[in-house]
């Protein structure tokens, strides 16, 4: 199974970019990422999902503009432009294996502060 | 409105068991696919269990294979993790999430410890 690895930290300054990465294990370059924001206290929100083309498929709902993806190699990106109070959360990223789309392994994820 | 809502966890003894419960509401449950996943503290996600609309398939982690099991109950829109044998390294925060194309739904999760 893929091994999925993120920065356990970002920051970044209100009103600026920044741009989180989730590293897949060798060998995985061809595997999509789905990227998700986890709140305190909160269930995490499914994001949008990512393979080396970039976006596949629709972003989730309500997701703004200000949040993009790429994909390059074995790391898929997560670019947060303009960021907002309520961006500071952590952002998970996993991706599906084995037949049927049906097993999923998961990066530990990255705490994004705002400064 | 669309909603997950999971109970059931709490404390309990190596070796012991426990049924975790998820309610849906505000969409058509048969329809979708349903999984469980679990957080302990300070790491990431992982992956437990997945159950069929129908119910007819379940799957699991091999972390959980033997000791848990997945089921569903269409015409209460429920979907249920029995755990039993628990381990300490089982302790964390259960979500149970729809399955469309994506896990697009989740629950704010229910917490499990397991802690003599």
């Amino acid at each position: 199974q893929p091994v999925l690895t993120q920065p356990p930290s970002a920051s970044a300054s209100l009103g600026a970019s920044v741009t989180l990465t989730c590293t897949l294990s060798s060998g995985y370059s061809n595997y999509r990422v789905d990227w998700f924001q986890q709140r305190p206290g909160k269930g995490p929100r499914f994001l949008m999902r990512v393979g080396t083309g970039g976006i596949v498929g629709s972003k989730g709902d309500g997701i703004p503009d200000r949040f993009s993806v790429l994909g390059s190699g074995l790391n898929r990106y997560l670019t947060i432009r303009n960021i907002q109070e309520e961006d500071e959360s952590d952002y998970l990223c996993g991706a599906d294996y084995g037949s049927g789309s049906i097993r999923w392994a998961f990066g530990g994820g990255t705490k994004l502060t705002v400064l | 409105e669309v909603h997950l809502l999971e109970s059931g966890g709490g404390l309990v003894q190596p070796g012991g068991s426990l049924r975790l419960s998820c309610a849906a509401s505000g969409f058509t449950f048969r329809n979708y696919a349903m999984n469980w996943l679990r957080q302990a503290p300070g790491k990431g996600l992982e992956w437990v269990s997945a159950i069929s609309t129908s119910g007819s398939s379940t799957y699991y982690a091999d972390s959980v294979k033997g000791r848990f099991t997945i089921s569903r109950d269409n015409s209460k829109n429920t979907v249920d993790l029995q755990m039993s044998s628990l381990r300490a390294e089982d302790t964390g925060l259960y979500y149970c999430a729809r399955k469309d194309w994506c896990f697009d739904l989740w629950g704010r999760g229910t917490l499990v410890t397991v802690s003599s």
